[in-house]
Order: structure tokens, then sequence, then C-alpha cells
């Protein structure tokens, strides 16, 4: 069976410093990824999706960059945080000959 | 471009109360619709979806049905219970994306049920 697995899940960083969320799948091949931003009382904003290996799409201009190093691996960066950057990141994938999402247990970012 | 829209929350009712959450669309062709649960501190799980007018998704107890005249997915239950206090979101995929199945996702309804 397929998983998706994000870490850290928590991680408070000050304004100016870099980050790396990392999210993997397993169990799969050639998935779509995503990354979407879930801000304090909003609801969810697709920031990046790849559809191969270095392949990426950005939905939204921002701070945020995303990179696909490996088939099954997504990675969300930034060079200096903001304060808007807070908010719980929550990567997914879907594949084959169904459209359904699934999603990671997210990562919740909060930047002082 | 695509939308939806859904009721604000909070929601709060008793267990066992019927629940409808309104969900409402924004879409050309024929979209896919989802309704998706998150609950405190997780990540999202997909609940139900339907892919065509006229299709009911159902699971848990939960159903909503496609409703291309009224451009809805109403997502209802019979009796709540407190283990759904949870977010409810509805989404759509739509029918041409251009690459990549990308989901657009409404604001997301609490519901809280109290005993």
């Amino acid at each position: 069976s397929q998983t998706i697995h994000q870490w850290p899940a928590t991680l408070v960083q000050p304004v100016g410093s870099p980050l790396s969320l990392e999210c993997t799948v397993e169990g799969t091949s050639n998935p779509n990824l995503y990354w979407y931003r879930q801000a304090a009382g909003r609801g969810l904003q697709l920031l990046f999706y790849s559809v191969g290996i270095g392949q990426i799409s950005s939905e939204v201009p921002q701070n945020l960059s995303a990179s696909r190093p490996q088939d099954r691996q997504f990675i969300l960066s930034s060079k200096k945080l903001l304060l808007s950057d807070s908010g719980f990141y929550l990567c997914a994938w879907s594949g084959g000959l169904s459209n359904e999402q699934f999603f990671g247990p997210g990562t919740r970012l909060t930047v002082l | 471009g695509n939308s939806v829209t859904q009721m604000e929350g909070p929601v709060t009712l008793s267990e066992e109360a019927f629940l409808t959450i309104n969900c409402t669309y924004t879409a050309t062709g024929y979209p896919s619709l989802f309704w998706y649960v998150q609950y405190p501190g997780e990540g999202l799980q997909l609940l139900l979806k339907a892919t065509k007018a006229d299709d009911k998704g159902s699971n848990k107890g939960f159903e909503a049905t496609y409703r291309k005249e009224t451009t809805s997915f109403h997502l209802e239950k019979g009796s709540v219970q407190v283990s759904d206090s949870a977010v409810y979101f509805c989404a759509l995929i739509p029918y041409l994306t251009g690459g990549g199945n990308k989901l657009t996702f409404g604001t997301g309804t609490q519901l809280k049920v109290e005993l």
C-alpha cells in the first residue's frame, strides 16, 4: 500500500532563516506531487505541483520554492522566511487512473 | 476560474442531530467533487467523492449528491457523533486539468458536536 511521509512534524524558525520541508511517497511510481499551505483560520492554497522529476509548476508568487530531485521526493524550501510563511504545510500525491489526492500528516511551521 | 464556496462555521450540533454543510461550486464542464475531513492536528482524509452528475458519494454515514443543475455538493449525515468533530473541506478538480489534478478547496467548515 502507498504511504506518504512529511517531516518535520513541527518547526519553529526565526524570520530570515532558511527552510527545507521534505515529503516522500512510498508504494507508487511517478506520482503527481503537491504542496499546499493552510494559514490559520483559512482554507488550503495550492503552492506547487509536479508531474515528474525536475518538473515544478508554481501556482502563486511567493517566498517559497519547490524541487523534486527524485521520483517520490518533493521538497519545499525558502532562503529567507517571512512571518507570513507561518502555517500548516501539507504534501499530497495522486496517480494512476484516479484523480483522488492523498495527503500527508502535515508540517506546522511557526516563524517568529 | 474555478471556485468552491462553503457555508461558514463553526457549526455546533448536539450528538445525534442532523448535519448539512452546504457547498456550491463554479467550474466549466463536469468537475469531480470531493469532501475531505481534517481532524485536529492532522492532515486531510478523503471522506467521499462524486465524478459525474447525480452521483452520490457516501462513507461513514456521510452522503453528498452531485447536483449539476444547482452546482452543489452538500454534505449530510443523519446522526452526528462527537467523533465527527473536525473541519470539513469541499473541493473540486476540473474536468480538463491541463496537467496535474489540481484541487480547488473551499475555506472549510468547522463542525463541533457536543454531548
